[in-house]
């Protein structure tokens, strides 16, 4: 049960684009379209973005997407505003009723 | 909408335990499944296990097997995780977080998390 893999930090500048990458194995993110995406702000509880790879909960924004290609998952946040600056996680459904998270990403709006 | 409330931070001696407890509300208390996850100061998060009414035992990650129990009081609503020989490298806080009983269903709602301290 090793966490999954993604990128210390991402940055862009108000309006670009940032992507994440997260990555797994062939027994969690490549082996279940059960992959999400969270947002943490410092201090506070993390909140759902993506679900099943690529859907959203009602209520977020369009400019978070989500994709996936073998055993690795990418979170793409369009037309970056200050208030994404956060740290986002992906997880992830994994073999034996288990789950796992990524390893973290620090996203800075420069 | 699923509601949850965790109690208060802990300040706890190494080799001890700790029981943190997560009261539910919304939804039918059987219906979800509660996880709990914890975050070390600077940290990513880990997932520590959950308890999955389908199922009757809860599942623990490896590296908590042994050592962490959850547990459920449906007459209270409240889900339970005791974390036991603690150390300081424990010391972080713990989310509780909840997901639909559907295989894979993401974690759609949190608890305000608890801190707890493991320090002589």
């Amino acid at each position: 049960q090793s966490a999954l893999t993604q990128p210390p930090s991402a940055s862009g500048s108000p309006g670009q684009s940032v992507t994440i990458s997260c990555t797994g194995t062939s027994s969690d993110v490549g082996g279940y379209n059960y992959v999400s995406w969270y947002q943490q702000h410092p201090g506070k509880a993390p909140k759902l973005l993506i679900y099943e790879v690529n859907k959203r909960p009602s209520g977020v924004t369009d400019r978070f997407s989500g994709s996936k290609s073998g055993n690795t998952a990418s979170l793409t946040v369009s037309g970056l505003l200050a208030e994404d600056e956060a740290d986002y996680y992906c997880g992830s459904t994994a073999g034996s009723r288990t789950y796992v998270f990524g390893t973290g990403t620090k996203v800075t709006v420069l | 909408q699923v509601q949850l409330v965790q109690s208060g931070a802990e300040v706890k001696k190494p080799g001890s335990s700790v029981k943190v407890s997560c009261k539910t509300s919304g939804g039918t208390f059987s219906s979800y499944v509660i996880a709990w996850v914890r975050q070390a100061p600077g940290q990513g998060l880990e997932w520590m296990g959950w308890s999955i009414p389908t199922f009757g035992t809860p599942k623990y990650a490896q590296k908590f097997q042994g050592r962490v129990a959850i547990t459920a009081d449906k007459s209270t609503r409240k889900v339970y995780m005791e974390l036991s020989s603690l150390r300081s490298e424990d010391t972080a806080v713990y989310f509780c977080a909840s997901a639909q009983n559907d295989y894979g269903a993401p974690f759609d709602f949190w608890g305000q998390g608890t801190l707890v301290t493991v320090s002589s």
